[in-house]
């Protein structure tokens, strides 16, 4: 499977600021996938990246807030914005995988916490 | 929308039994179903995952079932070792490089 980087692996934060998280893939990917997993709780979906096209967001997340890039086939990044105590999360990023299934593989999260 | 039901949100088995961990989903038009693993403070790796055009598929200690019909899936893990423990979580998806909704996870520990 791909071999999946993220940046920062941990930060800390003050409200009202805001955060980039950058995803690195060691192969090119068609579809990236950004979600939030808060303290304790499953996995939710922000988004879908594209490569090429504006991202699709799920319903309860905006484009205003979690801003997204897909420069190219291997690099995403998420930026939380005028983050408030309540977005800190883990952030994860998953890529397709290459077998006939298109599993989906995590990157190693980003733990964000907000004060 | 999907929507994705885990049951038991926790599971204590002693070792060397078994555990069962069940899902119920929604959409009809869901296709694939994977469990994930995920240790404190790892990322969730990817155990095992079915195809709703079998209905059973194994991998070592662990299995997976779906009954397409009634919208259920579960995993199945046998001869539990301590490093079984963690949290699994399930999932649903049409399949291919397309969204996944997971369900909200079980704790899973095993007693020596």
């Amino acid at each position: 499977s791909a071999v999946i980087s993220q940046k920062p692996s941990r930060d800390i934060c003050q409200r009202g600021t805001s955060l980039t998280i950058q995803c690195q893939v060691d192969s090119q990917v068609t579809m990236m996938f950004w979600y939030r997993q808060q303290p304790g709780q499953s996995l939710t979906l922000i988004a879908t990246a594209n490569q090429g096209s504006e991202a699709t967001y799920e319903s309860g997340f905006v484009i205003d807030k979690f801003p997204i890039s897909r420069p190219n086939l291997t690099f995403s990044t998420l930026t939380v914005s005028n983050m408030s105590p309540e977005d800190s999360s883990i952030y994860l990023c998953s890529v397709e995988g290459t077998g006939a299934y298109n599993e989906q593989f995590f990157g190693p999260g980003t733990r964000l916490t907000v004060l | 929308g999907e929507n994705v039901e885990q049951h038991p949100s926790t599971l204590s088995v002693q070792e060397g039994d078994s555990a069962v961990i069940k899902c119920t989903y929604s959409d009809s038009a869901s296709n694939y179903f994977p469990w994930y693993k995920q240790e404190l403070g790892k990322r969730p790796q990817l155990i095992i995952d079915i195809r709703s055009n079998v209905g059973e598929k194994k991998d070592q200690r662990i299995a997976v079932t779906l009954n397409k019909t009634a919208k259920h899936f579960s995993l199945h893990i046998t001869e539990t070792q301590p490093e079984d423990s963690a949290v699994y979580f399930c999932a649903a998806g049409p399949g291919g490089a397309q969204k996944l909704v997971f369900g909200q996870g079980t704790r899973l520990t095993i007693n020596p």
